[in-house]
């Protein structure tokens, strides 16, 4: 898994409640990236980030913050949980010098 | 585990047979495509790639095909294992990449024994 690691692994909440995500890399890769997976829609993106405190808008952006103080950290933050937020989150990384992108194991959140 | 869910294109195969999953990509402007698989509670893993001056990459038993006039592509698996059965994921992307992998929606290969 190209040195990523997402924490949680697992995660329920509630409703209304702020969540976040981490997203650890190990590979100094400059490029960082979310996406949530859903049955029927693939992968999506929600947020990514090109550099430390360069981030932008994916396509499904609506109730999530981003931030990366740090070139090998990127938090992924609901600020306030809604049911529609439950889903698989998958954090992705790539280098410069690569093209493709390399995943990490996937976040499993549910929010009741 | 993390996994992708039921509503997905399913393909079934029988061992020892070849595998053509199919897809329809939607940027005319992409130039650089990669098939990931995903098995389950695991996250995508890159399979094979090609760029848009190529119509055929081959790797170990197995084959992308670019048809660039209809904007789709193909993965063959040659002899289908067990093994092969995940979900796989066709992506696409404008080189030299700064902008971030488009996803299809992805196809469950079934392997059966």
């Amino acid at each position: 898994d190209a040195g990523i690691t997402q924490s949680p692994r697992h995660k329920v909440t509630e409703t209304g409640t702020p969540v976040t995500l981490r997203c650890h890399q190990t590979e100094n890769h400059r490029y960082m990236y979310w996406y949530r997976q859903d049955p029927g829609h693939g992968l999506r993106l929600i947020h990514y980030s090109y550099g430390v405190k360069d981030t932008d808008k994916g396509e499904v952006s609506d109730g999530y913050s981003v931030s990366r103080s740090k070139t090998e950290d990127f938090l992924l933050t609901l600020e306030s949980a809604t049911s529609s937020q439950t889903s698989v989150y998958f954090c992705a990384t790539k280098g410069v010098l690569n093209t493709e992108a390399f995943f990490g194991q996937g976040t499993r959140l549910t929010v009741v | 585990g993390e996994s992708v869910g039921l509503h997905l294109p399913t393909l079934s195969v029988q061992e020892g047979d070849n595998s053509i999953i199919n897809c329809a990509y939607s940027n005319s402007a992409s130039d650089y495509f990669i098939w990931y698989k995903q098995e389950s509670g695991k996250g995508p893993q890159f399979i094979i790639d090609i760029r848009s001056n190529m119509d055929k990459r081959q790797g170990q038993r197995v084959t992308v095909l670019l048809n660039k006039t209809v904007k789709h592509l193909s993965l063959q698996i040659a002899a289908t294992q067990p093994g092969d059965s995940a979900v796989y994921f066709c992506a696409e992307n404008i080189l030299p990449g700064n902008t971030p992998l488009v996803f299809g929606k992805g196809t469950r290969l079934s392997v059966i024994a």
